[in-house]
């Protein structure tokens, strides 16, 4: 059982390169989500999907884009890399309304 | 709206010092409020959610409605404890958390 798992877990990309990081989890979660995190600002909700086959914005959802390919996995892309999005991402889930979120080790991510 | 905040970024006390963690909100459902803790270089985890009313590794919270509060406290700080805190806010239905900008404690030896 590897709980929510993460892919890669560094990487460098230069500025307007484009990437997509992964998430899968084994864990029959029906909601993902995707954070940022970042010093001073705390965790902060890119987008979620609370099902499959649905996908919400969240607080900073610009420059990102999502895909929930099946129950188990969901990712994230990054179209066009800026400097502004160097970041710690976290994927999670949670099942149902159930109130506990299992998150992944996340992606340590630098543009420059 | 909701919100969580946590006015301290960062809190310093001596080992087996008392230690308290701020955290107020804001929402006008019944809450549902937890503590994540995120070690270094680990993963966010679940320390404790106000509805178990348990505690875990020596830390409670208690949910006071009045004062729209939810801190976390331990009597005895112990240098383990050195970690980033997140205090999260569980709205009706199936929607995201909402987490505050955290707070790291760091206990000095």
């Amino acid at each position: 059982n590897a709980g929510v798992t993460q892919t890669p877990k560094f990487q460098v990309l230069k500025t307007g390169q484009s990437m997509t990081l992964q998430c899968a989890q084994d864990m029959n979660h029906n909601s993902m989500y995707w954070y940022r995190q970042d010093p001073g600002m705390g965790l902060r909700l890119i987008y979620y999907s609370a099902s499959e086959g649905t996908t919400d914005k969240g607080e900073v959802p610009n420059g990102y884009n999502v895909s929930r390919l099946n129950k188990r996995e969901f990712s994230l892309r990054l179209e066009s890399a800026a400097p502004s999005q160097t970041s710690v991402y976290f994927c999670a889930g949670r099942q149902g309304t159930t109130y506990e979120q299992y998150f992944g080790p996340g992606t340590r991510l630098t543009v420059t | 709206a909701q919100r969580v905040t946590q006015p301290e970024k960062l809190l310093s006390v001596f080992k087996g010092a008392p230690v308290e963690l701020k955290c107020n909100y804001s929402y006008s459902g019944s809450p549902e409020l937890f503590w994540y803790v995120q070690y270094s270089r680990q993963r966010l985890q679940l320390l404790l959610r106000h509805i178990s009313r348990e505690s875990i590794k020596g830390f409670t919270a208690d949910l006071n409605k009045g004062e729209t509060s939810f801190h976390l406290k331990k009597p005895f700080a112990q240098e383990e404890d050195s970690a980033m805190y997140y205090c999260a806010l569980k709205r009706g239905g199936n929607t995201p958390l909402v987490f505050g900008k955290g707070t790291r404690l760091s206990v000095i030896a």
